[in-house]
């Protein structure tokens, strides 16, 4: 099974700057999602990282709000931009492949815009 | 149409009973996948269980099984002699596909789970 670190775990940020969540592997992965879950929601999918390539937003999520860099096949960052309080969510990333199986997530980074 | 239903928002259930987590989902793939996971106030996700499609056997990992019937499109949760640090949130989630798709899984609502002592 894969182990998936996240850091931060959590962290409480103003109004209008930015944070980078890292999301670390400890095996080489295909893919890696980026979810949001809102407070008492179900989890969103922002998008898809694969290495080498541009990150697939989903609708209702645009780069230029959440930059993900995808360096290597262990290792993805989502940067949430401009931050309102309406980003504050709990970030989960998660790693997928192209087989039928278990799917992982990372601890979860809890993030309170002020 | 939502993929995965979870009618239940809230379930109660009394320490060391079974209780049963109900979930249907909506798929026109023939291979497809379908998990349970667990989340504590924490917030973290933790897996439980995993149905392949072609599973002809119910999937069972310890305390926790999977009761799954294609022809309903059912695949409920069973969690037998329930503890008290069950209490959280579970999620059915599927992920469709898996002849070649992109494995976006699909997340329901989720059912709070409440054991009491």
């Amino acid at each position: 099974s894969a182990v998936i670190s996240q850091k931060p775990s959590r962290d409480i940020c103003q109004r209008g700057t930015s944070l980078t969540i890292q999301c670390q592997v400890d095996s080489q992965v295909t893919m890696m999602f980026w979810y949001r879950q809102q407070p008492g929601q179900s989890l969103t999918l922002i998008a898809t990282a694969n290495q080498g390539s541009e990150a697939t937003y989903e609708s209702g999520f645009v780069i230029d709000k959440f930059p993900i860099s995808r360096p290597n096949l262990t290792f993805s960052t989502l940067t949430v931009s401009n931050m309102s309080p309406e980003d504050s969510s709990i970030y989960l990333c998660s790693e997928g492949g192209y087989t039928a199986g278990e799917q992982f997530f990372g601890p979860g980074t809890r993030l309170t815009v002020l | 149409a939502q993929k995965i239903t979870q009618t239940q928002p809230g379930m109660f259930v009394q320490e060391k009973e079974a209780v049963t987590l109900d979930c249907t989902y909506d798929t026109s793939d023939q291979s497809y996948g379908l998990f349970w996971y667990k989340q504590p106030s924490s917030g973290e996700m933790i897996f439980l269980i995993y149905q392949g499609s072609y599973d002809e056997q119910n999937a069972t990992e310890g305390r926790y099984s999977l009761n799954f019937q294609k022809a309903r499109k059912s695949a409920n949760l069973v969690i037998s002699a329930s503890q008290l640090g069950d209490s959280a949130m579970y999620f059915c989630a599927m992920r469709e596909g898996l002849t070649g798709g992109s494995y976006i899984p699909t997340f329901g609502r989720g059912t709070s789970l409440i054991v009491h002592p």
